[in-house]
């Protein structure tokens, strides 16, 4: 069985400054990690994703996130959040080669304050 | 917008009713997923659909009844269902077969079971 555990509901931060959601993740072989998210009363958009390569993968809107192996992590980061990042942030695994599935987890909601 | 349409947007309905939800995409994918989100849990995959035959279902009960008439529109046909069943159900869609990783959401269809 795959699953992901997002450990926080909420991560409150100020605009300006680092932004973290945690991701940690367990999957029999190889995982593909993804993150995604959510804005107000829109479907999920597709942030970033790691197959293999680097552990730093950048993606949209600013965003990368650290893949490490050994803690079987891919934490999501922003050097400076903005207003604007305030959503739901959902992390997924799928196990490689071909699995069907996409497992998410809750889910966790960033609130960037002014 | 990501090129999937979810309709309705919002929907009610009484344990007893039959209804149906519709989704549609316009991106030339060729596998299609319904998954639902209820507040604080992970998604749930209900179905997939990969090249118009279903390759994953789990465990949903019958009283959800999906269909691909083609491979850009899915339905989910509700009847009887039960109030734990309200939640913002999303359909997506991917290119390449099931087994590619970036999913394109719609909106979600919010549904309400009294």
């Amino acid at each position: 069985a795959q699953s992901v555990a997002q450990p926080e509901d909420q991560v409150n931060v100020a605009e300006g400054n680092p932004l973290t959601v945690k991701c940690t993740y367990s999957v029999s072989g190889n995982p593909y990690l993804f993150w995604y998210v959510q804005y107000p009363n829109r479907g999920l958009q597709f942030l970033l994703k790691y197959i293999t390569g680097d552990n730093l993968v950048k993606g949209s809107y600013g965003f990368e996130a650290e893949f490490n192996k050994s803690q079987t992590s891919f934490h999501l980061k922003k050097p400076s959040a903005l207003v604007s990042d305030s959503a739901l942030y959902f992390c997924a695994v799928r196990a490689f080669p071909n699995d069907y599935k996409l497992s998410f987890g809750a889910g966790t909601t960033v609130t960037v304050r002014a | 917008e990501t090129g999937v349409t979810q309709t309705p947007r919002h929907l009610v309905m009484g344990m007893t009713n039959k209804k149906s939800l519709k989704c549609e995409q316009h991106l030339g994918h060729n596998a299609m997923y319904w998954y639902k989100q209820s507040a604080k849990k992970p998604l749930e995959l209900m179905f997939v659909y990969s090249l118009e035959e279903r390759v994953e279902n789990n465990s949903v009960p019958s009283r959800f009844s999906p269909e691909c008439p083609n491979s850009s529109h899915l339905f989910l046909h509700l009847h009887t269902l039960q109030p734990e069943d309200s939640a913002l159900y999303l359909c997506a869609s991917s290119q390449g077969g099931a087994t590619n990783e970036k999913l394109f959401f719609g909106s979600g269809t919010q549904l309400s079971v009294l």
